[in-house]
């Protein structure tokens, strides 16, 4: 079965750290395209960030450059978003997902976990 | 306020056809294939149309992309009580070096 699986989501206070990873199965991870998206409570989504499948072309959001960090484990079927100096307004549910299509760019996301949840407060 | 624009809400009556526009720029849907995405309360969006207007499989052909322009269509034919959800746009846009969605529209089936 094809499955994204995210975990690490939890509370942190502003300034703050956290770590989310999503591990991937039933499909070939080192080929694919991932991308992290967002939603806020009560809002629409929101991509946050996109890497390539072997991580030579990278791409966030404009609000969290500098602070968010995209990687890959090909070998453990895994990626992460590493998350520094959160602010309130990071509050929400993160997905994983694997891009499908020739690039970046013209990509789909077709596969989805089922989302961990960022909370930051003080 | 989203690069890509959507009408907040739509409605329709069970049979019935209705249409969500998503309209954008010469950067984002003028360049790049559009996707649409479905997600029903509590629960991971799923993908509807990818390519402006190609479904995955297991999408019923109710459901149709088209674009024209800088702007994208989607429509739901034949439309049922549990097509019910939010529906939402994207593209990735050139000139931001980032994928942008709609803002979502929730279709309510009266």
């Amino acid at each position: 079965e094809v499955q994204l699986v995210e975990s690490g989501g939890g509370l942190a206070k502003p300034g703050g750290s956290l770590r989310l990873s999503c591990v991937a199965s039933g499909f070939t991870f080192v080929n694919s395209d991932m991308s992290w998206v967002r939603q806020a409570p009560g809002k629409g989504l929101e991509w946050v960030s996109s890497i390539t499948d072997t991580s030579s072309f990278i791409y966030y959001v404009d609000s969290v450059k500098g602070r968010f960090t995209i990687s890959r484990d090909n070998a453990k079927n895994s990626l992460y978003l590493q998350m520094n100096n959160l602010r309130a307004e990071d509050t929400a549910l993160y997905y994983c997902a694997r891009l499908r299509g020739p690039s970046i760019a013209a990509g789909a996301m077709d596969v989805w976990g089922q989302g961990t949840t960022v909370t930051v407060f003080s | 306020q989203s690069v890509l624009t959507q009408p907040p809400s739509a409605s329709g009556t069970p049979g019935q056809r209705v249409s969500i526009s998503c309209s954008g720029s010469r950067s984002n849907i003028g360049r790049n294939p559009v996707q649409w995405y479905l997600q029903f309360p509590e629960t991971a969006p799923k993908l509807l149309i990818y390519s402006d207007n190609q479904r995955p499989s297991g999408v019923p052909d109710r459901f149709s992309g088209s674009k024209s322009g800088t702007s994208a269509s989607l429509a739901i034919s034949g439309l049922q009580s549990e097509d019910e959800a939010d529906y939402y746009c994207a593209a990735w846009d050139g000139s931001l070096n980032a994928l942008v969605f709609g803002g979502g529209t929730k279709l309510t089936v009266l």
